[in-house]
């Protein structure tokens, strides 16, 4: 596609409740990241994948959190046992490898746990 | 205390004006970005930086990469300029994630 697509564009789950998120890289694109964004706070990185590879997930916040991207094209971002602190703007971002031309991110997940 | 700090956090300013916007990380960096974010949208990257300048339009970035310190500029500002502008770093020591400051809410008013 034209651009990296995000789905849904917003999210609202009970507590407890599983969500999963969808990210839709640009085509060709090797490097995808996920990044958290609170209200008023800067992106804060999540997870990186180089093709199917999840290389870094250091910024997981906790083991409900989980992501993959089995055929390195796709990704999904999912969130086990949604607590209220899960709330922001889910960010995904996709570069060419070496980013040498920058990023191009989506338009974000905005999730709200009630 | 932060890797990168933006300032200022809120900046307005009338139609016209020209308008600096600083960001200094205290980590060794491969490059910087600048990003612009519009309310409810995702984020523009606006330029890459690994030294000196870059004009695009309105827009000029700079890179100090002995002070650790890098500008945004917009010249002769307009209120479609209003949105949150963000630098983020790319570290020399890891991947090609981002790290980022917390932005800069610029308000253009006519």
């Amino acid at each position: 596609g034209a651009g990296v697509s995000q789905s849904p564009r917003y999210k609202v789950a009970k507590r407890g409740q599983d969500v999963a998120l969808r990210c839709d890289p640009i085509s060709g694109h090797v490097s995808l990241f996920w990044y958290q964004q609170a209200l008023g706070q800067g992106p804060e990185f999540l997870t990186y994948f180089q093709n199917e590879a999840q290389l870094d997930k250091s910024g997981l916040p906790s083991d409900r959190f989980f992501a993959e991207r089995p055929e390195g094209s796709v990704s999904t971002l999912k969130i086990q046992r949604t607590q209220q602190e899960d709330s922001a703007v889910y960010l995904c971002a996709s570069s060419l490898p070496g980013n040498l031309y920058g990023y191009t991110f989506g338009s974000g997940t905005r999730l709200t746990v009630v | 205390k932060n890797e990168v700090e933006q300032s200022p956090q809120n900046l307005t300013a009338q139609e016209g004006e020209f308008i600096t916007i600083n960001c200094s990380y205290s980590v060794g960096i491969s490059a910087l970005h600048w990003l612009q974010q519009h309310p409810g949208g995702g984020i523009v990257s606006l330029f890459m930086l690994s030294s000196g300048k870059k004009k695009h339009g309105r827009l000029i970035a700079t890179i100090n990469i002995q002070e650790k310190h890098s500008s945004l500029h917009i010249t002769a500002s307009h209120p479609r300029d209003s949105a949150v502008y963000i630098c983020a770093v790319r570290l020399l020591r890891d991947t090609d994630k981002l790290i980022f400051g917390t932005g800069t809410r610029l308000q253009v008013f006519p």
